[in-house]
């Protein structure tokens, strides 16, 4: 079935660092993708999408290029912030949700 | 305008007991998916209803199992609790065949002891 495998945590930055989390897919087709973020005690809040091959989702300083070649949707910002700490979710869409294990990230000032 | 709306935020059960989770869509949304979120873990799909039918069901067991009514809110039910069950239960609606724009509540925290 369709999957997802993102990077493990916790990644520990320091602000105005480079962030970049990894995460490629396993599907058949050309499943829609997200990055979604959690932060303590709430929900999930979409970041970005991309829908199909060579889109590049945006938000927020947040990047990800969707890339067929590589099966790959890694997330990117130049220069994290303090609220920026959370945690970081990959997921695919064939008619549900799937989701990786998530990247935990705590950026100290 | 009200998002995705859960009730209640927190519950605590014991081995054996029912429960019942409760979701309402955001306004104009249609669909209602349920996901379950372990401690640490990414959340796994359950089930989603749409037009007041299971469309589609992820794997789980029937203990778990929901409804929607006319109004478009859902239930998610579960029977005889097992302490493997306690997790974030996440509701999620969405319009119809938009499959990119889900939107979440913050979820319920089920204990189960």
């Amino acid at each position: 079935g369709n999957s997802v495998t993102q990077m493990e945590g916790p990644v520990t930055l320091s602000e105005e660092a480079f962030l970049t989390i990894n995460c490629t897919y396993t599907a058949t087709g050309y499943p829609s993708l997200f990055w979604y973020v959690q932060y303590p005690g709430e929900g999930l809040q979409l970041l970005l999408k991309a829908t199909k091959a060579d889109d590049k989702g945006s938000n927020k300083g947040f990047e990800a290029t969707y890339r067929k070649e590589t099966t790959s949707f890694h997330l990117e910002k130049g220069s994290v912030q303090v609220s920026d700490s959370a945690v970081y979710f990959c997921a695919l869409n064939d008619y549900k949700l799937s989701f990786g294990a998530g990247t935990t990230v705590t950026v100290r000032a | 305008d009200a998002g995705v709306t859960q009730s209640p935020t927190h519950l605590i059960k014991t081995r054996g007991q029912q429960v019942t989770l409760r979701c309402s869509p955001k306004s104009g949304h249609d669909t209602v998916s349920w996901y379950q979120q372990a401690l640490g873990q990414g959340p796994q799909f359950i089930f989603q209803y749409y037009e007041e039918e299971e469309r589609q069901r992820g794997n789980f067991p029937d203990r778990f199992s929901g409804h929607q009514f006319p109004n478009y809110s859902s239930e998610l039910n579960v029977n005889a609790l097992l302490l493997g069950d306690s997790a974030l239960y996440l509701c999620a609606s969405s319009s119809g065949q938009d499959y990119y724009g889900y939107t979440f509540g913050s979820g319920t925290r089920l204990t189960v002891v």
